[in-house]
């Protein structure tokens, strides 16, 4: 029972590197989500897929590239680290975009950019 | 301002404590309403959704005030394993997760 796997779990990167971090549900969920979390301020929307072929922005994507080819996977890619970009990544999927949905999360990528 | 304002705590109570938490929302457009739980160093899992009626899960209560836009999440009989941070969030359209910063909570024996 996977549910939403994320790889890797750790990273450290240098200033200028590119790198993906992977997402793959196996729940056949239409909605993905992935949010960055910094100390005490939540978690932030990076970026959003309603399905594959689709993606859209969300409140803080620059930086960041992201794709969705099949249902089951949506990779983030940082495109040239900073270590701005320093954070706790959170991948997320949901049934559908409905408003009492429940998101599940994956286990999470702790990111350091150097 | 935040569109999702928490305390961040921390509180620390005893053992069978009751405690409290509030959140407070910025758009009133907000369709739905959840507190998430999420453990050191570990992934936010959904804990209970908010409904405008009121709603009871066991030790915790969640309850929505719309015209004050605030949610509200009570423990009561607190136990150790509840110590965690609590997580507001609300959705405003399509599935767009919100996120407060969070309430630390440590029960200690």
């Amino acid at each position: 029972n996977a549910g939403v796997t994320q790889t890797p779990k750790f990273q450290v990167l240098k200033t200028g590197q590119s790198m993906t971090l992977q997402c793959a549900q196996d729940m056949n969920h239409e909605y993905m989500s992935w949010y960055r979390q910094d100390p005490g301020m939540g978690l932030r929307l990076i970026h959003y897929s309603v399905g594959a072929g689709i993606t859209d922005q969300g409140e803080v994507p620059n930086g960041y590239n992201v794709s969705r080819s099949t249902t089951e996977d949506f990779p983030l890619r940082l495109l040239s680290a900073a270590p701005s970009q320093t954070s706790v990544y959170f991948c997320a999927s949901s049934y559908s975009a409905g408003a009492h949905t429940e998101a599940f999360f994956g286990q999470g990528t702790r990111l350091t950019v150097v | 301002r935040k569109e999702v304002e928490q305390d961040p705590g921390p509180f620390n109570v005893p053992e069978g404590a009751t405690v409290a938490f509030n959140c407070t929302y910025s758009n009133s457009a907000s369709q739905s309403f959840f507190w998430y739980r999420q453990d050191c160093r570990k992934e936010p899992k959904l804990l209970m959704s908010v409904y405008s009626s009121g709603n009871e899960d066991g030790r915790f209560t969640a309850q929505l005030n719309r015209a004050s836009q605030y949610i509200s999440l009570l423990i009561r009989d607190s136990k150790l394993s509840d110590s965690a941070t609590y997580l507001c969030v609300v959705n405003n359209a399509g599935n767009m997760l919100t996120f407060g910063g969070g309430t630390r909570l440590m029960v200690k024996p």
